[in-house]
């Protein structure tokens, strides 16, 4: 069975301060992996992702995350932080693409000025 | 585009009522999931529907919680003698069929 594991559930951090949220996975099989985004008031939406090839993605906001097989992690990082980033983050694994994600409980994101 | 619409956005009722909770997905998309989150936990898996059919359901926690899909688009899940601990956001899915699920606002139930 799949599992995943987020080791923070809150993160307080500053502006322009760098950031890493951590998840660890478990898994026998071969998986893919995910980070959503949940805004307030706003539904998840996708962060970036983890399916195969270069094991560093980056989305479009300035996160990046980079796959760890032998750690079995998928950590997410900025170096920087605005207001704006602020939001629950949540860590997500499938064994295949298109079935069932599991999620980690998530990690609530606070960037303050 | 429309994204995917979730009704009612809340619902309130009582312990051993009946519910059900409907989605509409993203025209076109062939792959819709339901998930639950309770408070402070990640989303939890419940059913999947590729077309028609339930292609996974491992996640119904039991035989109270149904869901259909009849022609392949609007999904509605039911749950039968609902208890209190079945409150929780019910979340919504769909994808194209590939790897990407787009997520709805959610139905908030609450049993009192």
């Amino acid at each position: 069975a799949q599992s995943v594991t987020q080791l923070d559930s809150q993160v307080p951090v500053f502006e322009e301060a760098p950031v890493e949220l951590r998840c660890n996975y478990s898994s026998s099989v071969s998986v893919y992996l995910f980070w959503y985004v949940q805004y307030p008031n706003q539904g998840l939406q996708l962060l970036l992702k983890y399916l195969s090839g270069s094991t560093l993605v980056e989305s479009i906001n300035g996160f990046e995350a980079e796959f760890n097989k032998s750690q079995t992690s998928f950590h997410l990082r900025k170096p920087s932080v605005h207001i704006s980033d602020t939001a629950e983050y949540f860590c997500a694994v499938s064994g295949q693409a298109g079935t069932a994600l599991i999620f980690g409980k998530g990690t609530t994101l606070s960037v303050s000025s | 585009g429309a994204g995917v619409s979730q009704t009612p956005s809340n619902k309130v009722t009582e312990k051993g009522k009946y519910v059900e909770l409907r989605c509409d997905p993203i025209s076109g998309h062939t792959a819709l999931y339901w998930y639950r989150q309770s408070l402070g936990q990640g989303p939890e898996f419940l059913i999947y529907f590729q077309g028609t059919g339930a292609a996974d359901d491992s996640g119904l926690p039991n035989d109270r919680f149904f869901a259909v899909r009849p022609e392949g688009s609007v999904s509605t899940l039911k749950i039968q003698r609902t208890e209190r601990g079945d409150s929780a956001v019910y979340l919504c899915a769909s994808s194209p069929g590939g790897d990407e699920q787009f997520f709805g606002p959610g139905t908030r139930l609450t049993v009192l």
